[in-house]
């Protein structure tokens, strides 16, 4: 089945730089990605999402990046704000089914 | 805005007792899932229901079972808790299947087995 995996397991930046996690997939069949934050003591909640149709998606200061040679896709966050201190999980699927398959979560700090 | 309601918040419990935990969304979603975080923050699929019926049921102890009444329910029991079953017990609906659509958690039920 398909295996996602998150390299950062930790990623700590200081307020107002960039963050890049990166996630990779290894079903060629996955067409869906979205990632999933969730702050310290609170739920998972959706943030962002990319379709295998495009390589590229923003949302205000969140871009996804998504190469389907590599079988990579990265979420991108400028100008990072301490509210953006959070794991963030990513995700792929096939799109066609309710088998969605979640990374291990990448912890997201930002330094005042 | 919370629109997938869990409860309890909390519950700690002893080695073979039996629990049960409420979850209910007033999204007008389809699909239900059970997922199971664990202490290291790692999600695990547990069960996913689409309009009452069973769709997906991932290879999780047979002390597990849920239960829905109407597609804006899903409730889990646990028969005779064990201490590996500790973790938090976040409950997601959805509106189509969650390989397209976005879900949506609630705040999760924390489970303590002494």
């Amino acid at each position: 089945g398909e295996k996602v995996e998150q390299h950062e397991s930790t990623l700590s930046v200081r307020e107002g730089d960039s963050a890049v996690i990166n996630c990779t997939y290894t079903d060629t069949a996955s067409s869906y990605f979205p990632w999933y934050k969730q702050e310290a003591g609170k739920s998972l909640h959706f943030v962002i999402d990319i379709r295998s149709n495009v390589d590229r998606k923003q949302s205000q200061r969140l871009t996804v990046l998504l190469d389907k040679k590599a079988k990579r896709f990265s979420l991108h966050i400028t100008a990072t704000q301490p509210e953006d201190s959070a794991i963030y999980f990513c995700a792929a699927s096939r799109g066609s089914n309710n088998r969605i398959f979640f990374g291990d979560g990448t912890q997201l700090v930002v330094k005042p | 805005e919370t629109a997938v309601f869990q409860t309890p918040n909390y519950h700690v419990t002893q080695v073979g007792n039996e629990v049960s935990f409420n979850c209910k969304q007033t999204l007008g979603h389809d699909t239900m899932y059970w997922y199971k975080q664990d202490s290291k923050k790692l999600l695990k699929i547990m069960f996913s229901y689409n309009n009452k019926q069973l769709i997906v049921n991932e290879t999780v102890p047979r002390r597990f079972s849920p239960q829905s009444s109407d597609k804006a329910h899903l409730n889990l029991r646990i028969k005779s808790v064990e201490p590996e079953d500790s973790a938090v017990y976040l409950c997601a609906s959805s509106s189509g299947p969650a390989g397209q659509n976005t879900l949506y958690f609630g705040a999760g039920t924390r489970l303590s087995v002494l």
